[in-house]
């Protein structure tokens, strides 16, 4: 079966650093997204990861371990705006682009 | 300007009515998807089309049909509404790239209430 976790929330405090962590056991991995869903707001895209190693994107960074089935996504200098909810998701090889969601980490940033 | 649309955006409708969601893209992708979360926010996907074609079909009732007139539209129509139908519906689009990379582009949700 496939399966993803992530915490089910976290606190920081604004202008610090969180890390939000995924793991996740699925067949025919194809690529790891994030993606960040304010409350009653569609989800939005942040990040892709396929190969092993750190995506920087101004603020947001992604990391990859393939070998580990895990990732985490990085929010430096944190802003009250970036109190969201932040989904992991993972592309199955061959399954016609389907992607998995882990059920989201909610972010509460405070000042 | 807006690049995935979705119609309409509340549904609050009784018990054992049948209800339509639409939904348009205007980015041009060959992908349309449709997805329910429910209210622990787990979003889960129910069908996917590629150029009008069925090729995700997860483990949904069929009261749940999907009709795709053309590659940019995707609607939902849902026959016998039950209380646990009761969710937010997603309609999301991807560029087909051969596997790897399509990031989904979703709409704003379309929130159904059945009571």
């Amino acid at each position: 079966g496939q399966n993803i976790d992530q915490p089910t929330e976290m606190t920081a405090t604004e202008g610090a650093i969180v890390q939000i962590n995924c793991t996740y056991q699925t067949s025919g991995f194809n690529g790891l997204f994030w993606y960040q869903q304010h409350a009653g707001e569609a989800p939005t895209f942040l990040s892709y990861n396929v190969l092993d190693g750190l995506e920087e994107k101004g603020r947001f960074s992604s990391f990859l371990s393939r070998s580990k089935g895990y990732s985490y996504l990085l929010l430096k200098e944190l802003q009250m705006k970036d109190s969201a909810s932040y989904l992991c998701a993972v592309s199955l090889r061959g399954s016609s682009y389907k992607l998995i969601f882990g059920s989201g980490t909610r972010l509460l940033v405070r000042p | 300007d807006t690049a995935v649309s979705q119609t309409p955006k509340y549904l609050v409708t009784q018990m054992g009515n049948d209800k339509s969601i639409k939904c348009e893209q205007n980015l041009g992708h060959d992908t349309m998807y449709w997805y329910k979360q429910d209210s622990k926010k787990f979003l889960k996907i129910m069908f996917s089309y590629n150029n009008k074609e069925l090729i995700i079909n997860e483990t949904v009732p069929n009261r749940f049909s999907p009709k795709s007139p053309d590659k940019a539209h995707l609607n939902l129509h849902i026959n016998s509404l039950e209380l646990g139908d009761s969710a937010v519906y997603f309609c999301a689009s991807s560029q087909q790239k051969g596997g790897a990379g399509e990031t989904q582009y979703f709409g704003p949700g379309t929130r159904l209430l059945v009571l």
